[in-house]
């Protein structure tokens, strides 16, 4: 079955560690998403990329790093300089084309206390 | 600036009974409307969207959305609303290839 899968659903830090977050998707699809959610505040863009070894800042890009090494992945880092990392992680992909449906993955669910 | 109000955080109806939730953008030309839904600790899944056309869209799960210009709103509606339709509906507007923004969303409960 074609899809976007994330690993794990559930994830426990300690303030001051960095955490990372993975995505894979097996839609063939040349852009991926990474997206933060928050109750009452929707979903804000964090990363996206459009093509392998490449990608840009969202909206709320501080605090967080991203890596395009294969189509199929972009896994998320979740830096210490990230000063409210708790939250509920989305991960995206679709075509590249203008109108593309934006695919989601199942989400990971990050807490750091 | 693009932007997208869901000006209803929170509704509840009888089950059977209609639904409409309320959608308004700002955007300076036409642009690509999606609805997405989310059941609680899931992922999100398309509803409907809105290119061109026809304004009166049809979806999953029963779902259609109208698309009005003059009031820059993209209502989803349900004539009969079951209890698995629970769920956060989150409306959405494409900007560029890209550009993807969401509304604050609407908590739907449905009670029996």
């Amino acid at each position: 079955d074609g899809g976007i899968t994330q690993s794990p659903k559930y994830l426990f830090r300690k303030e001051g560690q960095n955490v990372t977050l993975s995505c894979e998707q097996n839609l063939n699809h040349d852009a991926m998403y990474w997206y933060r959610q928050d109750p009452g505040q929707g979903l804000r863009l964090i990363y996206y990329s459009q093509i392998v070894n490449d990608f840009q800042k969202g909206d709320i890009a501080e605090g967080y790093s991203v890596s395009r090494e294969k189509k199929e992945s972009f896994p998320l880092t979740v830096t210490s300089a990230q000063k409210n990392p708790t939250a509920f992680y989305l991960c995206a992909s679709s075509g590249v084309r203008f109108g593309g449906e934006q695919y989601f993955g199942p989400g990971t669910r990050l807490t750091v206390t | 600036a693009q932007s997208v109000t869901q000006p209803d955080i929170h509704i509840t109806v009888s089950e059977g009974a209609s639904l409409e939730l309320r959608c308004n953008y700002s955007y300076g030309a036409t642009p690509y409307l999606f609805w997405y839904v989310q059941s609680p600790g899931q992922g999100l899944q398309l509803l409907l969207k809105y290119f061109s056309g026809d304004t009166l869209v049809q979806g999953i799960k029963g779902f259609e959305a109208e698309f009005k210009r003059s009031q820059s709103s993209f209502n989803l509606r349900k004539p009969s609303v079951h209890w698995s339709d629970a769920a956060e509906y989150f409306c959405a507007v494409q900007t560029g290839a890209n550009n993807l923004f969401f509304g604050t969303g609407t908590r739907l409960t449905v009670i029996p």
